[in-house]
């Protein structure tokens, strides 16, 4: 059972786009929302989380929106950049993390 | 400084051996975790301990027996390795109420021949 979808698996965007990606959780026990950025050979990295008492944050070009009643939470990445080429998993927390299986980014220049 | 150093990087074995992976936290965090991250980039938790004391235990072969001396270290040792364990294992940290998220090593790639 997964309980974290995350949606698309990969993606490709043009330099200067906005890319967004798209997670749906079951666990009405999750607390904790975070979006982590993996380069190849690297461990994940935390981009942004956000709290379920919160609807949006932003930080800098990326935004994660919140939806409570939906169970749904999304990455926007303003002004993509082919820097952010990277795999963006989501993931929510209870007792431990839970990620979605990740989605391929690749802007190109 | 590394916050969270996992050694070896690589690790290459035959199957049937027994291996060791370490980890060390230097951010004073709570709670250190065991993740694998297989060929298809999936990551699922293994262990997590907290204060030295197992907290999750997934569904995960008693080959694997994860050991915590202090709060700073989380060790994984693998008994008779199989060709299915090849993988990338994480290690990480937090502290209990997640505040700043989870810290991620670099990762040991484990490739059993």
């Amino acid at each position: 059972q997964q309980q974290v979808k995350q949606s698309p698996q990969s993606l490709i965007v043009q330099k200067g786009g906005i890319s967004i990606i798209n997670c749906a959780y079951e666990n009405t026990a999750f607390d904790y929302f975070p979006w982590y950025q993996q380069f190849p050979g690297k461990g994940p990295a935390l981009l942004i989380a956000i709290r379920p008492d919160v609807s949006e944050k932003k930080e800098g070009r990326f935004t994660i929106s919140f939806n409570k009643s939906a169970k749904q939470f999304s990455l926007h990445i303003m002004d993509s950049q082919p820097g952010d080429s990277a795999t963006y998993f989501c993931a929510a927390a209870g007792t431990a993390l839970i990620f979605g299986k990740g989605t391929t980014l690749s802007v190109s220049s | 400084d590394t916050a969270v150093s996992q050694t070896p990087k690589y690790l290459v074995t035959q199957m049937g051996n027994d291996k060791s992976i370490k980890c060390e936290q230097n951010l004073g965090h709570d709670t250190m975790y065991w993740y694998k991250q297989d060929s298809k980039k999936f990551l699922k938790i293994m262990f997590s301990y907290n204060n030295k004391e197992l907290i999750i235990n997934e569904t995960v072969p008693n080959r694997f027996s994860p050991k915590s001396p202090d709060k700073a270290h989380l060790n994984l040792h693998i008994n008779s390795l199989e060709l299915g364990d090849s993988a990338v294992y994480f290690c990480a940290s937090s502290r209990r109420d997640r505040t700043g998220g989870y810290t991620f090593g670099s990762g040991t790639r484990l490739t059993v021949v």
